[in-house]
């Protein structure tokens, strides 16, 4: 089984700094798939960003951005230029790539969540 | 386009009582989940199905059961409810539930249980 960790509950920063929030996780296997979710008072999950495994290139999505290390097994995500709009709870995420074995090994594993909270 | 769609939004049970979560898509997605979400927890994947006809369980099955007679519907139900049950229960769907294929979420029912 997988584990994810995210050892910050929350943040707090300034409209337009920029911020980064950790994730670490454990697992066996060599290849998955990462994410970062956002999840604003609206309640609604929504995909930030996902990083391949075996890609060592980093993930990009406009401000959003990812230092993916594999070996040290961190996916830390990177918020440039802050925006009032970031404010949510952010969620880092774990799948395996297929086969799957089912019996609950299979599905999203993610951590507990950071709150960050951007400052106007 | 309405994507995945969650009923009811709220719900409030008396401990024994049974109950039905809703869930509908309209993407012609084969894989179908439900997860539940606690506070200062993530989301625990309870079960999934990867079409019609086939269910599975995840990490947190018991207390609820699961069918999938249609790809575009996939209730949860909670035969007996327990204060335990109670959380924001989240559905989701992707093509072909595989990591490349992006999960969507609906907007989540709340239940409390007393």
């Amino acid at each position: 089984a997988q584990t994810v960790t995210q050892s910050q509950p929350e943040m707090s920063v300034q409209e337009a700094e920029t911020v980064t929030l950790s994730c670490t996780y454990d697992t066996s296997e060599n290849n998955y798939y990462l994410f970062w979710y956002k999840q604003p008072p609206s309640r609604q999950m929504i995909l930030v960003i996902r990083q391949e495994a075996y890609k060592q290139q980093n993930a990009t999505e406009n401000r959003f951005s990812v230092n993916f290390q594999k070996a040290a097994k961190s996916f830390s995500l990177k918020i440039s230029d802050s925006q009032l709009g970031d404010t949510a709870m952010y969620f880092c995420a774990f799948m395996k790539q297929p086969p799957y074995s089912g019996g609950g090994a299979d599905g999203l594993t993610f951590g507990k969540g950071t709150h960050l909270i951007i400052q106007p | 386009n309405a994507g995945v769609t969650q009923t009811p939004k709220f719900q409030v049970l008396k401990t024994g009582q049974s109950m039905t979560l809703q869930c509908a898509q309209d993407m012609n997605h084969e894989y179908m989940s439900w997860y539940r979400q606690d506070p200062g927890m993530g989301l625990r994947l309870i079960h999934y199905s990867v079409g019609a006809g086939i269910t599975d369980q995840g990490e947190v099955p018991n207390g609820y059961n699961v069918s999938r007679s249609t790809t575009e519907d996939f209730p949860l139900r909670l035969l007996s409810a327990a204060p335990s049950q109670t959380s924001v229960y989240f559905c989701a769907s992707s093509y072909s539930g595989q990591p490349n294929s992006p999960l969507h979420f609906g907007n989540g029912t709340r239940l409390t249980v007393t």
